[in-house]
């Protein structure tokens, strides 16, 4: 599987939107992007993927660079709630198969 | 309506002890995985089990382990003999299989398993 690199960490304030960073330079054409986030003593949630367009769902939003080469979540309005590890997994069900393949993720804080 | 369910969701055990954990996947559900999330590995793959294929027990790391699933729905995974590097959390997951996109995966809280 394609790897992707992100932040190790990230803090917002409440209220404010935020941008999570996704590098995955060496993505193949039939690679997808997705995004998982966990909770503290929680499973693993799906947030939202896309192939070449932005996506919008009741979420977040997700930004592709025009070469794929890079992705963006966006949280519109972070809550409390939104603070956990993000993660950006890049799937080729075609190769790989349906495991999702987890990195370390971004550590998300959000401050009152 | 219900998500996936596992139990127990604390395990402590002994060291030599055999284990096993419970998934209920969601119902209607064709797919189903286990992962495991342990410090300083992160979540790592396990098996997966898809219809009536044989699974994929790729990321099983060893014999030890083992996992089945009865009649298309539940499954349970045994681990025989547990050392103390099995601690973990163990990470069930479900989905409806779809070629293309990847289809969504919908996990359970996961059991906590202690090996002591």
């Amino acid at each position: 599987d394609a790897k992707t690199t992100q932040p190790n960490s990230m803090e917002s304030n409440e209220e404010e939107p935020v941008h999570l960073p996704c590098n995955h330079s060496t993505i193949s054409g039939t690679d997808y992007i997705h995004w998982y986030r966990q909770l503290p003593s929680q499973g693993p949630e799906y947030v939202i993927h896309g192939l070449t367009s932005n996506v919008n769902n009741r979420m977040a939003s997700l930004a592709i660079a025009e070469d794929r080469k890079s992705s963006t979540l966006i949280l519109h309005r972070a809550t409390l709630r939104d603070a956990a590890v993000y993660y950006c997994i890049l799937r080729d069900v075609e190769t790989s198969g349906s495991r999702l393949t987890f990195g370390e993720g971004t550590q998300l804080t959000v401050n009152p | 309506g219900a998500g996936v369910s596992q139990s127990p969701s604390n395990k402590v055990t002994e060291k030599g002890k055999d284990v096993e954990l419970r998934c209920d996947p969601i119902s209607g559900h064709t797919a189903l995985y286990w992962y495991r999330q342990s410090l300083g590995q992160g979540l790592e793959f396990l098996i997966y089990f898809q219809g009536n294929s044989a699974p994929d027990k790729s990321g099983l790391p060893s014999d030890r382990f083992s996992a089945e699933r009865t009649g298309g729905s539940v499954s349970t995974l045994t681990i025989q003999r547990t050392q103390q590097e099995d601690s973990a959390v163990y990470l069930c997951a479900s989905s409806m299989y779809s070629q293309g996109s990847g289809e969504t995966q919908y996990f359970g809280p996961g059991t906590r398993l202690l090996v002591l």
